[in-house]
């Protein structure tokens, strides 16, 4: 399978764990976005990377999330001291990001975060 | 800033009658809007992109959506729906060369046999 691939697909948590998932973007596609998507909602933009940097991370929901893209393949994003408000889909996605807009986001099928 | 209004959050078709999911959107610039397609525990796909070329899309599995500038509305169609057709779809709006996309909130599509 060449697609987006995130794990884990489910992950339950204790309120003030840390937690960790990881996407591996399809391979040629130098632009890695994370978003999350709460029960009812659109996803919502969190940060995206152009290989190995991170382009725009104002929109990270507290200083509690973080994510990574070190060599400029697979990324993680971390979330520190969980928080119920924190259960959510966090969904991956790449791009080729060559040219203008494209809009041709392909997307992960999301791992989901339960915080007890 | 951009934004994306999904006028309906369900929308209940028999199938084989025509489909019909509204979306108004903000933006300050020229964006560029698409659809995209979420089935249960699938990952989102897109089904079509306006761009600025024409301003009637056609997408896959036979949707299409008309770009109304004066009206600022970006409505997805289909003639005959298929019970496969059932699913959360999203409109979405990008104003910039970074692909960060704002979705509307969503409509759950229900096709009855």
């Amino acid at each position: 399978d060449t697609g987006v691939s995130q794990d884990p697909r489910h992950k339950i948590t204790k309120r003030g764990q840390n937690v960790t998932f990881r996407c591996d973007p399809i391979s040629e596609h130098n632009r890695l976005y994370w978003y999350r998507q709460t029960l009812g909602q659109g996803p919502e933009f969190l940060t995206y990377f152009q290989n190995e940097a991170q382009l725009e991370k104002s929109r990270l929901l507290s200083d509690r999330f973080s994510a990574e893209r070190p060599k400029g393949s697979f990324s993680t994003l971390e979330i520190q001291r969980t928080e119920q408000g924190d259960s959510a889909m966090y969904l991956c996605a790449s791009s080729s990001g060559i040219g203008s807009v494209s809009g041709e986001l392909f997307f992960g099928e999301g791992s989901r975060l339960t915080v007890l | 800033a951009q934004s994306v209004t999904q006028l309906d959050s369900h929308v209940s078709v028999s199938e084989g009658t025509p489909v019909l999911l509204r979306c108004n959107y903000s933006s300050s610039y020229s964006p560029s809007l698409f659809w995209y397609v979420q089935h249960p525990n699938k990952g989102l796909q897109l089904l079509l992109k306006y761009t600025s070329a024409a301003t009637l899309v056609k997408g896959i599995n036979g949707f299409e959506a008309e770009f109304k500038k004066s009206e600022t509305s970006f409505h997805l169609t289909k003639p005959s729906a298929h019970m496969s057709d059932a699913a959360e779809y999203f409109c979405v709006v990008s104003a910039n060369a970074g692909n960060m996309l704002t979705f509307g909130g969503g409509t759950r599509l229900m096709v009855k046999p």
